[in-house]
């Protein structure tokens, strides 16, 4: 079984400048999570999507960040414009279980740094 | 804020011993789990206990969990190199919310 795709896994930027994170579920997973990790701290929820519906995004700074998730499978997160503090890796992970309650399975992450 | 914490944030063991970390939580939890995270990768989910479980087992991996000093415990045994990672605790309270704590750090020494 395929795990969780996510694409580019490096990327460097300049402040004020935008960038895009792709990521691609297992198969058959309705959820879908985006996590931010600064380097040190554990993950921080940024989105989470139940199919193509936004469940929970109460930590997404919506003034520079956005999520998409069409066709409830693949998903984009967005940053535009990029700060310094963004720099972080950011994780998806997806699971077969929308309650929060069981196992999610992670990609191994796009780590961005913003200069 | 962060629900769980993990103590100590730094472990360094030979390999054969054993690694005991900790993970504090505030608030009630419907269960508690536990990841790994080698360094440069993604989490890896290595085990699950619920609120109504005290104790758990999965091959060198013990997990008890005690919900009247809310803490839970990871001991690996008989280390190898391998389990050289990040171990994370991460809780989901009555909001069903997903909560990972900061992390212990562990190195296995050859």
């Amino acid at each position: 079984e395929a795990g969780v795709a996510q694409s580019p896994r490096y990327k460097i930027i300049e402040k004020r400048q935008s960038v895009a994170f792709w990521c691609n579920p297992i198969s058959g997973h309705a959820t879908l999570y985006w996590y931010q990790q600064i380097l040190g701290q554990g993950p921080k929820l940024l989105i989470q999507f139940q199919n193509n519906g936004v469940v929970d995004d109460s930590q997404l700074p919506k003034d520079r960040f956005s999520a998409e998730r069409l066709k409830g499978v693949d998903s984009t997160l967005k940053i535009q414009p990029a700060k310094l503090e963004d720099s972080a890796v950011y994780l998806c992970a997806s699971s077969s279980d929308g309650s929060n309650t069981g196992e999610l399975f992670f990609g191994e992450g796009s780590r961005l740094t913003v200069l | 804020s962060q629900q769980g914490e993990e103590d100590p944030q730094a472990l360094s063991i030979q390999e054969g011993e054993n690694a005991t970390m900790n993970c504090s939580y505030k608030t009630s939890i419907n269960n508690l789990q536990w990841y790994r995270q080698n360094s440069g990768r993604g989490l890896v989910h290595l085990i699950l206990i619920r609120s109504n479980e005290r104790e758990k087992h999965s091959g060198r991996l013990r997990v008890t969990l005690d919900t009247s000093k809310k803490s839970s415990s990871l001991l690996i045994t008989a280390s190898r190199a391998a389990d050289t990672a990040s171990y994370f605790c991460a809780t989901d309270a009555v909001d069903y919310k997903l909560s990972f704590g900061a992390g212990t750090t562990v190195t296995v020494r050859a």
